[in-house]
């Protein structure tokens, strides 16, 4: 059984679009976070949700909005696509809090055009 | 700002051999911890080690933290070839919200 999954695992688009990456744990975790992988592989945490509330918001652009329906669930929503947007986005899940041993996604490729 | 720096960016050596890799932090930590990342494939937890430990073994794997120095490096015996991939630490600041701050990682081909 796959402990956290994320959809769609690639996503074409072009600039100027909004699209969404939907994140999903089966593990019980109360912690669940979006990070960001860059095209040299340097991996950034973008937001941390606590039981359905944002805990951090690493100074993301407000086109980016994270939301989370339940504590299984952290979406990812991308207002207004830019080039720069294009890098792989993780997903991830841990029982405590950060550093306790997160759980990752297999990633969403976002390639921009 | 970027917590981690890891030594070296790409590890070539023959199966069979040891692998290690080192990853030096900034400021003070709750733990750190090594994760292993595939070609194309999402993050694989590997071993984690708290600040008030200095070795910590799993399997192939020993893992040392030197918290006065500020570093901690990753051994990997009689690697394999199924071992090529990039290993990245990662340090938990829990007083900054509970973060998990990453190195740019070790690209380590294993050759058959």
């Amino acid at each position: 059984d796959t402990a956290v999954s994320q959809t769609p695992k690639y996503l074409v688009t072009q600039m100027g679009n909004d699209k969404s990456i939907k994140c999903e744990q089966n593990l019980g975790h109360d912690t669940m976070y979006w990070y960001k992988q860059d095209s040299k592989k340097f991996l950034k945490i973008m937001f941390s949700y606590n039981n359905k509330e944002l805990i951090i918001n690493e100074t993301v652009p407000n086109r980016f909005s994270p939301k989370s329906p339940d504590k299984a669930h952290l979406n990812l929503h991308i207002n207004s696509l830019e080039l720069g947007d294009s890098a792989v986005y993780f997903c991830a899940s841990s029982h405590g809090p950060a550093g306790s041993g997160e759980y990752f996604g297999p990633g969403t490729r976002l390639t921009v055009t | 700002s970027q917590q981690g720096e890891e030594d070296p960016q790409a590890l070539s050596i023959q199966e069979g051999e040891n692998a290690t890799m080192n990853c030096s932090y900034k400021t003070s930590i709750n733990n750190l911890q090594w994760y292993r990342q595939n070609s194309g494939r999402g993050l694989v937890h590997l071993i984690l080690i708290r600040s008030n430990e200095r070795e910590k073994h799993s399997g192939r794997l020993r893992v040392t933290l030197d918290t006065s120095k500020k570093s901690s490096s990753l051994l990997i015996t009689a690697s394999r070839a199924a071992d090529t991939a990039s290993y990245f630490c990662a340090t938990a600041i829990y007083n900054q919200g509970g973060k998990l701050i990453f190195g740019q990682g070790t690209e380590l081909s294993v050759k058959p």
